[in-house]
Formats: C-alpha cells, structure tokens, sequence
C-alpha cells in the first residue's frame, strides 16, 4: 500500500480560497518523485469527478475544464507533497477531494482518504 | 470530453449469483479503460485497467473485457464483500472521465 494523507479542507465561503495538500509515505518503496498525482472530487452523494494531474517532474498539468483557470495543482518532491490550490471557490466544489497517485498511464492505482471542502456562505 | 454512460445504474443481485456491468465511451478509447470499486465511506479501489488487466491483489473472479466503445465488467460470483459502486475510468483523451457508477446491491 502507498499511504496518501490528505489535509486542508474546511468550510470556506465562495469567492475564498483553499490549498489541500497530500503527503506520501515513502512505504513500499514508492518513489514519490517518479510518479504523477492526480486530484479527484465526489461531492456528497454524487459520481467522481477528475480534478487536476501533474507530471512526476512537474513538468506539466491538466485540469478538467470545470477548474481552468481557477485551481492549480502542484508538488514539492522534497517533501513527497502535491498541493491543490483552490481559489474563486463556488458552491459546486463542495466535494471530498480526493489525491491518488498515477500508475503510470493515467490510471489511478493508489488513493488517499480524501479531504472535505465545504462552500458555503 | 469523452462521456462513459454506465448501465444498469443498479444491479439487484444475491450472493453467488454472477454480476454483468456495462460501460459505453461516447468515442472509442481503444483498450484504455479502467474500472474501479467503490465502498461506503471508502476511497475507490483500482480493479481492472486496459480493459482486462486485473490489478495488483485483485481476485479472478473479476473480469474485465471490451474495446472501442464497448466495455464489461463481470463478477463470476458475487461475494459479500463486493456489494460496492463501480466506476469505469477512461484515460485515451483528457480530460480523464469517469462513468456515472452502477450500484450492486443485495437483492
């Protein structure tokens, strides 16, 4: 198993921002800086939705188009952390976030226990 | 976006008895579909991916099968333990997409 530990959520008003962070164990022989992380998000009740991935290097991103522009997804190897900043949050982000790590070709072999991000005013 | 319709949005089954769920892309995604196993109050689980492949420390009686458009997920024989929502995943295209889910549920 690849622990993946989430923090960061709350309750924030829209318009706020929030930054969720995901910490790696490096367990298992899981070298954090070899593979890309995603975020993904299952408001209450609801499906999953895909949120953001970035390369292991960092080198590039991709957003689902409901964040563009408004979220940015990031990683500090040294730390073993990816980083979700959040800003211009809307009602319709309230979701448990969760990271989970790429399994190499964009599929999503660990995940953590997800954070909640609540909007309300 | 590629959309993944999956059906039936509910599958009402007893213990024993083999589940069959459906997942349709909008587009074909080649083999590159994934499904995933989701429990109450649990993150998802990854299944099968490339259509067929079982995950690390998956049992055989899931099965994966399918490709273009046209997916299956099939339980030979349904254990206790796998009344759960399963998701498939598509990953030729970003955004990556998931299906709606179909819950299996003891009938």
């Amino acid at each position: 198993q690849v622990p993946l530990v989430e923090s960061g959520g709350g309750v924030v008003q829209p318009g706020r921002s929030l930054r969720l962070s995901c910490v790696a164990s490096g367990a298992s022989g899981f070298i954090f800086s070899a593979s890309g992380m995603h975020w993904v998000r299952q408001a209450p009740g609801k499906d999953l939705e895909w949120v953001a991935f970035i390369w292991s290097d960092g080198s590039s991103e991709y957003y689902a188009d409901s964040v563009k522009g408004r979220f940015t997804i990031s990683r500090d190897n040294s730390k073993n952390t990816v980083h979700l900043q959040m800003n211009s949050l809307r009602a319709e982000d309230t979701a448990l976030y969760y990271c989970a790590r790429d399994k190499g070709v964009s599929y999503l072999d660990h995940w953590g226990q997800g954070t909640l991000v609540t909007v309300s005013s | 976006e590629i959309v993944l319709t999956q059906s039936p949005a509910t599958l009402s089954l007893s213990p024993g008895e083999r589940a069959t769920l459906s997942c349709r892309a909008s587009q074909t995604v080649s083999r590159s579909l994934a499904w995933y196993q989701q429990k109450p109050g649990q993150a998802p689980r990854l299944l099968i991916y490339d259509a067929s492949n079982r995950a690390t420390g998956i049992p055989a009686r899931f099965s994966g099968s399918g490709s273009g458009t046209d997916f299956t997920l099939t339980i030979s024989r349904l254990e206790p333990e796998d009344f759960a929502v399963y998701y498939c995943q598509q990953r030729t295209n970003w955004p990556l997409t998931f299906g709606g889910g179909t819950k299996v549920e003891i009938k």
